[in-house]
């Protein structure tokens, strides 16, 4: 059973554009909400994360989303670069020792120039 | 060091043989984590290692697999007669006690001929 959903698979934005990726949780339980950036042959690396007591989260160009009763959230990256080409994952974790992620399936984000 | 090391970073095997993957976990980490990444897929949690306290094991797909981590550090995951199935990326990564975000290392593709 997948327990984060993550769309679109895949998203072509122009240099400069919005780029917006959408995730959906069923766990009621998930309390830490982390956004990961992949690159070709490199493993993930921690772009933005947030926690529910909040609704939204800024760091530089990148912005976390959070609706809580919809059990949503969504990355957004404002004026995207062709360097910010790469795959994004949302994932979300519970409480306790473990704090397991359960990553979505991925979007493949491409700018073009 | 001064990231998480993962080797060797290609393995190509012949069905039927065994594998070993090896994790270099950041100095310090306490908690380890193995995850597979199938080609457009997203992230599958396979085991976690926290201190000297058992493993969670919950997420390894047969027997075939297993892992172990040495003196707190290094970790090995073993896959016995190994499958085209199997073939993947293995993903380690170490998280700080506390609230840190993972680390994940560049992973080990796997091909099984």
């Amino acid at each position: 059973q997948q327990q984060v959903k993550q769309s679109p698979q895949s998203l072509i934005v122009q240099k400069g554009g919005i780029s917006i990726i959408n995730c959906a949780y069923e766990n009621t339980a998930f309390d830490y909400f982390p956004w990961y950036q992949q690159f070709p042959g490199k493993g993930p690396a921690l772009l933005i994360a947030i926690r529910p007591d909040v609704s939204e989260k800024k760091e530089g160009r990148f912005t976390i989303s959070f609706n809580k009763s919809a059990k949503q959230f969504s990355l957004h990256i404002m004026d995207s670069q062709p360097g910010d080409s790469a795959t994004y994952f949302c994932a979300a974790s519970g409480s306790g020792s473990a704090r397991q992620l359960t990553f979505g399936s991925g979007t493949q984000l491409t700018v073009l120039p | 060091g001064a990231g998480v090391s993962q080797s060797p970073s290609n393995k190509v095997t012949e069905k039927g043989k065994d594998v070993e993957l090896r994790c270099d976990p950041i100095s310090g980490h306490t908690a380890l984590y193995w995850y597979r990444q199938s080609l457009g897929q997203g992230l599958e949690f396979l085991i976690y290692f926290q201190g000297n306290s058992a493993p969670d094991k919950s997420g390894l797909p047969s027997d075939r697999f297993s892992a172990e981590r040495t003196g707190g550090s290094v970790s090995t995951l073993t896959i016995q007669r190994t499958q085209q199935e199997d073939s993947a990326v293995y993903l380690c990564a170490s998280r700080p006690t506390g609230l840190g975000g993972y680390t994940f290392g560049s992973g080990t593709r796997l091909t099984v001929v």
